[in-house]
């Protein structure tokens, strides 16, 4: 079934990198993607991978898959405390009339301390 | 700014009570999703429209409907409501909900600010 799953929260220091995993099920998943929900606020769009592509980077963010295992990761480097926000990982997956539908995971809390 | 739009910001109502939130779309964009955001629940797919017509249900009530008017917006129509119906409910939208082409992304959702539903 369609499934994505990340750890509820990470803390981490200001200035240090800052890792957040996921693992997905449907393994004909076109695109990853990566959203950030500040309190309050909407899903921002951080980013996403296309299946073919192992790594994507974008400034600060790095994005890593890895296929075979279905699991992907978000670097942020140099986290700061702005940074601070739920992040939301979602997998696309096909419905039947060829439309696709986001899987989102549950987020993952992060907390970036002084 | 994701250029969707959502109204109201908040609304506050009582139980038994039905209620209207709308969505209007990013310029250009087709699909439109809704979603709900609780605590206990996180982010829940309710519905999905393209171009005027339902294309996916998700856990959505039967006292929850939704619909999408010729100019794209879209309503989200919430009856009989109930304490556990207090939510964040995000509207989304994306060029389009086809995958014919896969190296074409169609499939990013940009999400709208939400409107806080509070039933007393």
């Amino acid at each position: 079934g369609e499934d994505v799953e990340q750890s509820l929260f990470l803390s981490v220091r200001e200035g240090d990198s800052s890792v957040i995993n996921c693992t997905y099920t449907d393994s004909s998943s076109t695109y990853l993607y990566w959203y950030k929900q500040e309190p309050g606020a909407g899903l921002q769009l951080l980013t996403y991978i296309f299946s073919n592509m192992d790594m994507k980077q974008d400034q600060r963010l790095t994005v890593l898959l890895n296929k075979k295992d279905k699991h992907l990761s978000l670097r942020i480097a140099d986290t700061q405390t702005g940074d601070s926000a739920i992040y939301f990982c979602a997998e696309s997956s096909l419905q039947g009339g060829g439309y696709n539908k986001l899987i989102f995971g549950a987020g993952t809390r992060l907390a970036v301390h002084p | 700014d994701s250029g969707v739009t959502q109204t109201p910001k908040h609304l506050i109502t009582a139980t038994g009570q039905r209620v209207t939130l709308r969505c209007s779309p990013r310029s250009g964009d087709l699909s439109v999703y809704w979603y709900q955001q609780s605590l206990d629940q996180g982010l829940q797919f309710l519905i999905h429209y393209y171009n005027g017509e339902e294309r996916a249900k998700g856990n959505i009530l039967e006292r929850f409907s939704a619909q999408q008017f010729p100019d794209l917006h879209s309503e989200l129509n919430l009856s009989s409501l109930e304490l556990g119906d207090s939510a964040l409910y995000f509207c989304a939208s994306s060029v389009a909900g086809l995958a014919f082409d896969k190296t074409i992304n169609t499939d990013t959702q940009y999400f709208g600010p939400g409107t806080r539903l509070t039933v007393l």
